[in-house]
C-alpha cells in the first residue's frame, strides 16, 4: 500500500529549529517530487516547499525562503524539512504529499504538528 | 502569482441535493492544471479532481469538475452526510502551488 508518514513535529521556542521527516513506502520513491504543505490553526492549506524527484530543484514559499531547507535521501525513501529561525506564524499541521505529474497531489500523509511558542 | 478565489465561503445543503462550488483564478490556469481536494478534520486532504475535470482513482461519479481558463466548478450531486468537509481548489502548474481559501460544505 502507498503511504507517506510524517514525523518530527513538536513544541519549540521562537528562533529555534526543528527537522521534519516524511517517509514513503509502497511506490518508487525516486520517481516522484515530494512537497510539504501546512495548515495553521483555523486557516486553509498552504504550500510550503517542493523537491524534485532527483533533488535537482527545490522551491519554497516566500515566507520560509532562507529559513527552511528541503532535502531527500532516495536510498532511504525519505524527505526532510529543516526549519530554522522558527516563528509563531509557522505553527501549523505539516503534511507531505506526493506529486504525480499526471494527477496532481495524489498521496498525502496524516500530518505532524508544529507549535512555536515561548 | 495567481490568486484563486472560492465561493461561497460556506454552503449548507440537505442530503440528496446538489452542491456547486466555484473557483475563480486571477489569471488563466495553464493547461487546466487545476485540482480539487476534500479535507475533513483530523484527516489528510483527499484528491478529488485533477486536470479540472478528471476524477481521481476511487472517487465516486457524484463528484465532477468542469471549467477552463479562469473559471472552474466542482459539482457534488446526490449529497450524502459524509460529504461534509472543506473543499479546496489548487493550481499545480508550477510554484507557488496556491490554494483557494476553501468552501465549507455542511450537510443539514
Amino acid at each position: 500500500q502507498v503511504h507517506l508518514v510524517e514525523s518530527g513535529g513538536g513544541v519549540v521556542q521562537p528562533g529555534r529549529s526543528l527537522r521534519l521527516s516524511c517517509e514513503a513506502s509502497g511506490f518508487t520513491f525516486s520517481s516522484y517530487g515530494i512537497h510539504w504543505f501546512r495548515q495553521a490553526p483555523g486557516k486553509g492549506l498552504e504550500w510550503v516547499a517542493v523537491i524534485f524527484y532527483d533533488g535537482s530543484k527545490k522551491y519554497y514559499v516566500d515566507s520560509v525562503e532562507g529559513r527552511f531547507t528541503i532535502s531527500r535521501d532516495n536510498s532511504k525513501n525519505m524527505v526532510s524539512l529543516q526549519m530554522n529561525s522558527l516563528r509563531a506564524e509557522d505553527t501549523a499541521l505539516y503534511y507531505c504529499a506526493r506529486f504525480n505529474s499526471l494527477s496532481a497531489f495524489d498521496i498525502w500523509g496524516q500530518g505532524t504538528r508544529v507549535t512555536v511558542s515561548s | 502569482e495567481i490568486v484563486l478565489t472560492q465561493s461561497p465561503g460556506t454552503l449548507s445543503l440537505s442530503p440528496g441535493e446538489r452542491a456547486t462550488l466555484s473557483c475563480r483564478a486571477s489569471q488563466s490556469v495553464s493547461s487546466n492544471y487545476l485540482a480539487w481536494y476534500q479535507h475533513k478534520p483530523g484527516q489528510a486532504p483527499r484528491l478529488l479532481i485533477y486536470g479540472a475535470s478528471s476524477r481521481a482513482a476511487g472517487i465516486p461519479d457524484r463528484f465532477s469538475g468542469s471549467g477552463s481558463g479562469t473559471d472552474f466548478t466542482l459539482t457534488i450531486s446526490r449529497l450524502e452526510p459524509e460529504d461534509s468537509a472543506v473543499y479546496y481548489c489548487q493550481r499545480y502548474g508550477g510554484a507557488p502551488f496556491t490554494f483557494g481559501q476553501g468552501t465549507k460544505l455542511e450537510i443539514k
